[in-house]
């Protein structure tokens, strides 16, 4: 199983700053394969980034996804107010598929 | 529009069955890799499981601790895709997603399922 471990944990920011959330996986990822998610609170899911770059349907283009191997990147490069929540990534290659802990971009 | 809507979570006794059910619209079950996502309370996001299209072979894969116990299936008749969990723990307690496509785009709002003793 491919372990995926996301840092910050928690990341203090105010808005109109930029914010960059790590991922870092046990063992080599299929790039084609690896996706990002925000959740707000009471909510479900939403896919922003899918085959580390590709931005989803409707996803704003501040949001950037980079990366190859073991280590991807999320980059949002302004925070809106809406953009403060709760953020996974996520393989989807072999399985079984994982998801990262999360990191929380919160107000400073 | 396209969209999942869950349903069928409850509180049962461990060691209890329950089928959760996730009816499609706006497009095909058939068609499209269907995902079960769980979030226990407070908790991350968990893979329980996903099922493949009908065309790439339509097999089922299950995260370890559901293995066994767990089973993706599809209505087609219907556009539903089921979970069926039996010999329930305490640790499945959780908010259920079901998700179409891979990775999953289209989610629902989720089903809760409680577990106790």
């Amino acid at each position: 199983e491919i372990v995926l471990t996301q840092s910050p944990g928690t990341l203090s920011l105010s808005p109109g700053e930029r914010a960059t959330l790590s991922c870092r996986a046990s063992q080599s990822v299929t790039s084609s394969y690896f996706a990002w998610y925000q959740q707000k609170p009471g909510q479900a899911p939403r896919l922003l980034i899918y085959n580390t770059s590709s931005r989803a349907t409707g996803i704003p283009d501040r949001f950037s996804g980079t990366g190859s191997g073991t280590d991807f990147t999320l980059t949002i490069s302004r925070l809106e107010p809406e953009d403060f929540a709760v953020y996974y990534c996520h393989h989807y290659g072999t399985s079984p598929r994982t998801f990262g802990q999360g990191t929380k971009v919160e107000i400073k | 529009e396209v969209q999942v809507v869950e349903s069928g979570g409850d509180l049962v006794k461990t060691g209890g069955s329950l089928r959760l059910s996730c009816a499609a619209s706006g497009f095909t079950v058939s068609n499209a890799w269907m995902n079960w996502v769980r979030q226990a309370p407070g908790k991350g996001l968990e893979w329980v499981g996903r099922i493949k299209s009908k065309n790439d072979g339509g097999t089922a894969d299950y995260a370890a601790p559901v293995k066994g116990r767990f089973t993706i299936s599809r209505d087609d008749s219907k556009n539903t895709l089921y979970l069926q969990m039996d010999s329930l723990k305490i640790e499945d307690t959780a908010v259920y997603y079901c998700s179409g496509g891979s990775p999953g785009d289209v989610w629902g709002q989720g089903t809760t399922v409680t577990v106790s003793s």
